[in-house]
């Protein structure tokens, strides 16, 4: 079963603006992963946020988690049309050998 | 370097014939994963291999699919009979150690399967 919940469903803003994903789970993790999907293509990954981690930055990107809370948040900021995509959270849940369960994603477009 | 290598990217097939995938991973990549991605919905695990043995399967339908990794590196998926419900986008990804946890892993572009 799907572990992730994210919300939106779906997100459309004008370019420079910025964009925020969240992203639920249930059960204790080692880590939790965001994934971008571009249409009919593979995944590509974007940031890992470790457990004990809070924040973390990676060029436009940024994530946060919150364990006491099973949640995250993904920002773009300044956003251009080419980050136009569909953004999926993944945890790795503890104990379960790295396997990834993907949430239902965020379908995000950004409007020139 | 290069990326994971599935094939072919496209496959339509009548209901109950068979069907396979092949995936080759990123170099020195000990764990391979497969995935069912259906429309509109993520990724789910279908079977995960460290080197040439499986990890999990849990989630693999195993009345109709099949999957094995031969001497640790390609990897093939087969569906025999297939459904009209397998229609999804099969995704190959690999790993460097993945059993460890908090390991990148990498997929393919993936094959979109249309089952009529």
């Amino acid at each position: 079963s799907q572990q992730g919940e994210e919300d939106p469903q779906a997100l459309s803003i004008q370019e420079g603006e910025n964009a925020t994903m969240n992203c639920s789970y249930k059960t204790s993790i080692n880590n939790l992963q965001w994934y971008r999907q571009n249409s009919g293509r593979g995944l590509v990954h974007l940031i890992l946020i470790r457990s004990n981690e809070r924040e973390k930055h990676s060029g436009r990107l940024r994530v946060t988690l919150d364990t006491s809370k099973k949640s995250s948040s993904l920002l773009i900021t300044a956003s251009r049309a080419a980050d136009t995509a569909s953004y999926f959270c993944a945890t790795d849940p503890y104990n379960q050998g790295g396997k990834l369960i993907f949430g239902q994603g965020t379908e995000l477009s950004v409007k020139p | 370097e290069a990326g994971v290598a599935q094939s072919p990217r496209y496959k339509i097939i009548e209901k109950r014939q068979s069907v396979a995938f092949w995936c080759n991973p990123i170099s020195g990549h000990a764990t391979l994963y497969w995935y069912q991605q259906i429309l509109g919905q993520g990724p789910k695990l279908l079977i995960q291999f460290q080197n040439n043995g499986v990890v999990d399967d849990s989630q693999l339908p195993k009345d109709r699919f099949s999957a094995e990794r031969l001497k640790g590196v390609d990897s093939t998926l087969k569906i025999q009979p297939a459904k009209l419900e397998d229609s999804a986008v099969y995704l190959c990804a690999s790993s460097y150690q993945g059993a460890r946890g908090t390991d990148t892993q990498y997929f393919g572009p993936g094959t979109r399967l249309t089952v009529l």
